[in-house]
C-alpha cells in the first residue's frame, strides 16, 4: 500500500509567478485535501476535492485553485504568488465517508517566494 | 466558529518524565478530536483520536480524553522517550461542506536523554 506522494519537495519562486504542486493519493482513497502550514503554525485547510469537484474551501482567495484527476491524483495551483504564500503545502488523501477522518498526509512541498 | 488552542511551546523534558500538552477547543456541534505528530521533514501522522464525549484515545503510550464539559483534549504520556521529540498538533474534525481538520498552532516537544 503506497502512501501519499508530493512533488516537488522544495521550490523557490519569485513574487508574481505561478506555481503548480502535485499529489498522488494513497491507493484506494478517492478524496484529496490541501493544507497550508506557515512556519511555526498549524496547517490551515485550503480546499478538498471529491470526484474531481471541489466540495469545500477554506478562507483562501481564488488565486488558489486545484484539480483532481480520474486516478485521484491532484494539483494545487497558486497564481500571482505573494511573499506570504511561503509555506509547507500538505496534501492529504482519504476515503470519502461521513465521519471518517482517516487522512493520510504527504510529507509536503516547501514553497519559498522571494 | 471552530478553533483549537494549544499550550505554547517549546516544551523540554528529561527522558522518563511525565508529559501533558494542553488543548482546548471551540466548536459548534460535536466534533471529533485528534492529536497529530510531525517529525522533522515529514508530514503529519495521526497519533490518536476520540469521536464522542468521554472517549479516550490512546496509542504508543499516549492518551487523551474527550472532555465536553471543559472542551478539552489534553495529551498525556507517563514516561517520555527521546524518540517522542516532535511537534504535536491538536485538531478537531468538522463537516462544513467538506470534512476538514482545524488545527492548533502546534507544540514543539524536546526530550533530553
Amino acid at each position: 500500500e503506497t502512501g501519499v506522494t508530493q512533488s516537488p519537495t522544495h521550490l523557490i519562486k519569485t513574487r508574481g509567478q505561478q506555481v503548480t504542486l502535485r499529489c498522488s493519493s494513497q491507493s484506494g482513497h478517492n478524496t484529496v485535501s490541501w493544507y497550508q502550514q506557515a512556519l511555526g503554525q498549524g496547517p490551515q485547510f485550503i480546499f478538498q476535492y471529491y470526484r474531481e469537484e471541489e466540495n469545500g474551501r477554506g478562507n483562501f482567495p481564488p488565486r488558489f485553485s486545484g484539480l483532481q484527476f480520474p486516478n485521484y491524483s491532484s494539483e494545487l495551483n497558486v497564481n500571482a504568488l505573494e511573499l506570504d504564500d511561503s509555506a509547507l503545502y500538505l496534501c492529504a488523501s482519504s476515503l470519502a465517508a461521513r465521519g471518517n477522518y482517516g487522512y493520510t498526509f504527504g510529507s509536503g512541498t516547501r514553497l519559498t517566494v522571494v | 466558529g471552530n478553533s483549537v488552542t494549544q499550550m505554547e511551546g517549546p516544551v523540554t523534558l528529561s527522558e522518563e518524565a511525565f508529559l501533558t500538552i494542553n488543548c482546548t477547543y471551540t466548536a459548534t456541534g460535536y466534533p471529533s478530536l485528534f492529536w497529530y505528530v510531525q517529525y522533522p521533514g515529514e508530514g503529519l501522522q495521526l497519533l490518536l483520536k476520540a469521536t464522542k464525549a468521554d472517549d479516550k484515545g490512546s496509542n504508543k503510550g499516549f492518551e487523551a480524553t474527550y472532555r465536553k464539559e471543559t472542551t478539552s483534549f489534553h495529551l498525556e504520556k507517563g514516561s517520555v522517550q527521546v524518540s517522542d521529540s516532535a511537534v504535536y498538533f491538536c485538531a478537531l474534525g468538522v463537516i462544513q461542506g467538506a470534512q476538514k481538520l482545524v488545527f492548533g498552532q502546534g507544540t514543539r516537544l524536546t526530550i533530553n536523554p
